[in-house]
């Protein structure tokens, strides 16, 4: 139990629909980070969050992406009109206010266009 | 901006060899240093962590690392690896000035023959 609550941990879709993949962070966590692990490639951060706050959005595509944090509920990550190129692996990970403990990973959602 | 270097993509070990996995960061001030593992089709964990101290870090699964601030490199170590280690590894940095921003290598990823 990694924790971070990821779903779905799969998801597939077809090119121009919309994709909609939430975390939930660990208890007590009020920061989430949502990366993208692109085949043969390495970790790369997307956007970072607090509850109602963008902190970070360097990461993000400037269009269809967007992501949120709530008051209430999961982060969402959302990939409008999606494209092959989209597929991957995203995972989002959480952390406290202090970084001590470095982040805790959810176990992803593998997004496949078809 | 901070960067983080993993120089070996792939590397290819037989079962008891021993392991060393390079990771250079740009960055000159105080710097918090982690080491993640992802075992295939899994989450990454958090194998070691550096914040301050003795430079030589031992970790879980009898994985160490050490920090070398004049080399800022915080390199990987294993003295006789298994089959069970084969994953892809990732270093990551948060430097002080980034708040609770971790930035991550492009991942090395590490076979063990058995």
């Amino acid at each position: 139990n990694a924790g971070v609550m990821q779903n779905p941990r799969h998801l597939v879709r077809r090119r121009g629909q919309e994709a909609r993949l939430r975390c939930s962070p660990m208890k007590g966590h009020s920061h989430v980070y949502w990366y993208r692990q692109l085949p043969e490639e390495g970790l790369k951060f997307m956007v970072y969050l607090q509850k109602e706050n963008i902190i970070d959005e360097s990461g993000m595509p400037k269009e269809r992406f967007s992501a949120e944090f709530p008051k209430e509920g999961p982060s969402i990550l959302r990939i409008q009109q999606v494209v092959r190129g989209d597929s991957a692996a995203y995972f989002c990970a959480s952390s406290p206010p202090a970084i001590p403990d470095g982040y805790t990973f959810g176990s992803g959602t593998r997004l496949t266009v078809v | 901006a901070q960067s983080v270097s993993q120089h070996n993509h792939h590397v290819i070990l037989s079962e008891a060899a021993s392991l060393e996995l390079g990771c250079n960061y740009s960055y000159g001030g105080t710097v918090n240093l982690f080491w993640y593992v992802q075992y295939p089709g899994q989450h990454l964990q958090l194998l070691l962590k550096y914040f301050s101290g003795d430079p030589l870090v031992k970790g879980i699964k009898g994985f160490e690392a050490e920090f070398i601030k004049s080399k800022f490199s915080f390199n990987l170590r294993k003295p006789s690896v298994q089959w069970s280690d084969t994953a892809e590894y990732f270093c990551a940095v948060n430097a002080g000035n980034a708040g609770n921003m971790l930035t991550f290598g492009g991942g090395t990823r590490l076979m063990v023959k058995p």
